[in-house]
């Protein structure tokens, strides 16, 4: 089975610094990587996904991600963050049999002003 | 377009209460999945259906369960409750239930077992 580890549980910064969300997996196969966003009161949002291809992943709001195989990891980041990017964020795996995720427990990121 | 529906959006019940929940998809979506969050297990998924058929199964007891109807809508039901099943629940539908598909997620259902 896949597991999934986000080493930070918060992560408190700046208005305008950058920032990384740390995500690591483990699985035997290869995998489907997300990245999601929840908003308070609110579902999920879909940030981005890698499925294949360019290891270096664009998604919505100015965010990335970029997949390394060899360190099984998928680190989101936004260079320059907002105030409106505070909310929590979810890393989830699936593997080529897809009919369910493996999220990790979550990184509340909090953006200062 | 509308998103993903859950009803209701809050709920409190009683321990040994028996509840049921509502999720009505995208059009055009044929896959629900369920998922319950809790502040210390995260996201735990329930389940999964696709065409009225259960497709996929997480480690949950038997006392949650779940069905799909022909126009794709699902309810998921929870028999006996226990307090920890306080939970936000939440409900995602995609096309297919494959990994090309976006799931999309509905607000939750918000329960509280007293």
């Amino acid at each position: 089975a896949q597991s999934v580890t986000q080493l930070d549980s918060q992560v408190p910064v700046f208005e305008e610094a950058p920032v990384e969300l740390r995500c690591n997996y483990s699985s035997s196969v290869s995998v489907y990587l997300f990245w999601y966003v929840q908003y308070p009161n609110q579902g999920l949002q879909l940030l981005l996904k890698y499925l294949s291809g360019s290891t270096l992943v664009k998604g919505i709001n100015g965010f990335e991600a970029e997949f390394n195989k060899s360190q099984t990891s998928f680190h989101l980041r936004k260079p320059s963050v907002h105030i409106s990017d505070t909310a929590e964020y979810f890393c989830a795996v699936s593997d080529y049999n897809f009919n369910k995720f493996y999220f990790g427990s979550g990184t509340k990121l909090n953006v200062k002003p | 377009k509308a998103g993903v529906t859950q009803t209701p959006r809050y709920l409190i019940k009683t321990r040994g209460q028996q509840v049921t929940l509502s999720c009505s998809p995208i059009s055009g979506h044929r896959s629900v999945s369920w998922y319950q969050q809790t502040p210390g297990q995260g996201l735990q998924f329930l389940f999964e259906y696709f065409s009225e058929t259960q497709r996929n199964k997480g480690n949950f007891p038997g006392r949650f369960s779940g069905r799909q109807f022909s126009n794709s809508r699902s309810e998921m039901n929870v028999s006996t409750l226990e307090l920890g099943d306080s939970a936000l629940y939440l409900c995602a539908s995609s096309r297919a239930g494959g990994p090309r598909d976006e799931q999309y997620f509905g607000p939750g259902t918000r329960l509280t077992v007293t």
